[in-house]
């Protein structure tokens, strides 16, 4: 069964530093990843996604990542941060089971910025 | 308009009562998605539909039934609620196995 951990529960960046928030899966195949950011009292946005091809993805508000396959990794990054970035990140991987692709979620990192 | 809606957004039940929770999309998705968010564990599946006549169980799907009453509507129901059913729910929809666009989330409060 596919796995994802996100190692960091809690992350605390000043604004206009960069921002790297860690992401590794366990899938026996090729995984389709995504991000995804959850602002207070919101649902979730797709912030980015990788399927195939180049493995440097880039998304929505300046956020990037890359696809590291050799270290089951996809980590995401910004370089320079806002105020409004504050919130909570998720990352996922979607699996087949059957014809349906199931996502299952990291435990999801909270990001602070500080003015 | 929001593509994907949930009602209530918020609801607070006691024990022991049955609850209904609406998703309702105009994206025109086939399939459609039951999550539930706690603290620390992030989202987990409860159930998922690939069409009106397709329901499956997800990973958390005991204490929970759902009901795919249209393409365009899905919804939970806890037939008994408990307190630990207390959580963040959250509708997502896709088309196929594309990429899941979420609801805005329904808060649960069981006492």
């Amino acid at each position: 069964a596919q796995s994802v951990t996100q190692p960091d529960i809690h992350i605390t960046v000043s604004e206009g530093a960069s921002l790297e928030l860690r992401c590794n899966y366990s899938y026996g195949a090729t995984p389709y990843l995504f991000w995804y950011v959850q602002s207070p009292g919101q649902g979730l946005q797709l912030l980015l996604k990788y399927f195939s091809g180049d493995t440097l993805v880039q998304g929505i508000k300046g956020f990037e990542a890359e696809f590291k396959r050799s270290q089951s990794s996809f980590n995401l990054r910004k370089p320079s941060v806002h105020w409004s970035d504050a919130a909570e990140y998720f990352c996922a991987v979607g699996a087949f089971s059957g014809s349906a692709r199931q996502l299952t979620f990291g435990s999801g990192t909270q990001l602070t910025v500080l003015p | 308009d929001a593509d994907v809606t949930q009602t209530p957004r918020n609801r607070i039940t006691k024990t022991g009562k049955r609850i209904m929770l609406e998703c309702s999309q105009t994206k025109g998705h086939d399939r459609m998605y039951w999550y539930r968010q706690d603290p620390g564990l992030g989202l987990r599946l409860i159930y998922y539909s690939f069409d009106v006549k397709d329901i499956n169980k997800g990973e958390i799907s005991d204490g929970y039934s759902v009901s795919r009453q249209a393409q365009a509507k899905f919804s939970l129901s806890l037939e008994s609620a408990i307190p630990n059913q207390t959580a963040l729910y959250f509708c997502a929809t896709s088309e196929g196995t594309d990429t899941q666009y979420f609801g805005p989330g329904t808060r649960l409060t069981v006492l």
